[in-house]
């Protein structure tokens, strides 16, 4: 059983910075890919950013291009999330989880970290 | 807007079958890519309650099941209990995005 847990959200100003981590338990981090997934207040969830066990392919949805960077550390068993250039529309709760190589979809979750992002 | 599209809510009484649908197109589901739900309580971390279509992870139990055909799958929930109501999402991959969508959700409501 793999356990998850997010850190690092919190209150981010507009055009500012903030960087979430995902502490991975119990697992061969290192088989796993990863993404990050959020919902909004009110809306549903929403597929972020993905990278695989390798850290070789990375993806990212439109709403955070240019402005987000996941990376791993497979030696700490964690996942980051690097958020640039923040705005109000980025509030929202942050989740991890693990995927299976060569599939797409998350099979252990996190329970997720707070954004939020006001001045 | 979605790219995968879902009812906004469905309800049953207790012991009742519902179903859940999830249309997409030819570029997800009917690509074809494999369809996933989950079961979500807002503030808590999201269930995988099928994967690959019709597949159940070990401690699903057997009164939910998946099925897809060509750009569409829907999800069954027999033997409604007071337990399943949650919001209920589909998810598979879009290869014009490049990664994985999903639905808008779906909530289930138990009478």
């Amino acid at each position: 059983e793999v356990q998850l847990e997010e850190s690092g959200g919190g209150l981010g100003q507009p055009g500012g910075s903030l960087r979430l981590s995902c502490a991975a338990s119990g697992t061969l981090f290192s088989n796993y890919g990863m993404t990050w997934v959020r919902q909004a207040p009110g809306k549903g969830l929403e597929w972020l950013s993905y990278i695989d066990s390798f850290g070789g392919t990375v993806y990212y949805a439109d709403s955070v291009k240019g402005r987000f960077t996941i990376s791993r550390d497979s030696a700490k068993k964690s996942l980051y999330l690097q958020m640039n250039s923040l705005r109000v529309e980025d509030t929202a709760v942050y989740h991890c989880a693990t995927v299976p190589s060569g599939r797409y979809y998350g099979d252990n979750w996190g329970p997720g970290t707070l954004v939020t992002v006001s001045s | 807007q979605s790219v995968l599209t879902q009812p906004p809510s469905v309800s049953g009484a207790p012991g009742q079958r519902v179903t859940i649908s999830c249309t997409g197109s030819s570029s997800n589901i009917g690509a074809p890519y494999d369809v996933n739900w989950y079961q979500h309580l807002p503030g808590t971390a999201p269930k995988l309650l099928i994967y690959d279509n019709n597949y159940r992870p070990s401690g699903v139990p057997d009164r939910f099941s998946g099925s897809k055909s060509g750009t569409s799958a829907s999800l069954a929930i027999a033997g409604l209990q007071a337990e399943d109501e949650a919001d209920y999402y589909c998810q598979s991959y879009d290869n014009s995005l490049g990664g994985g969508v999903f639905g808008g959700g779906t909530k289930v409501t138990v009478l």
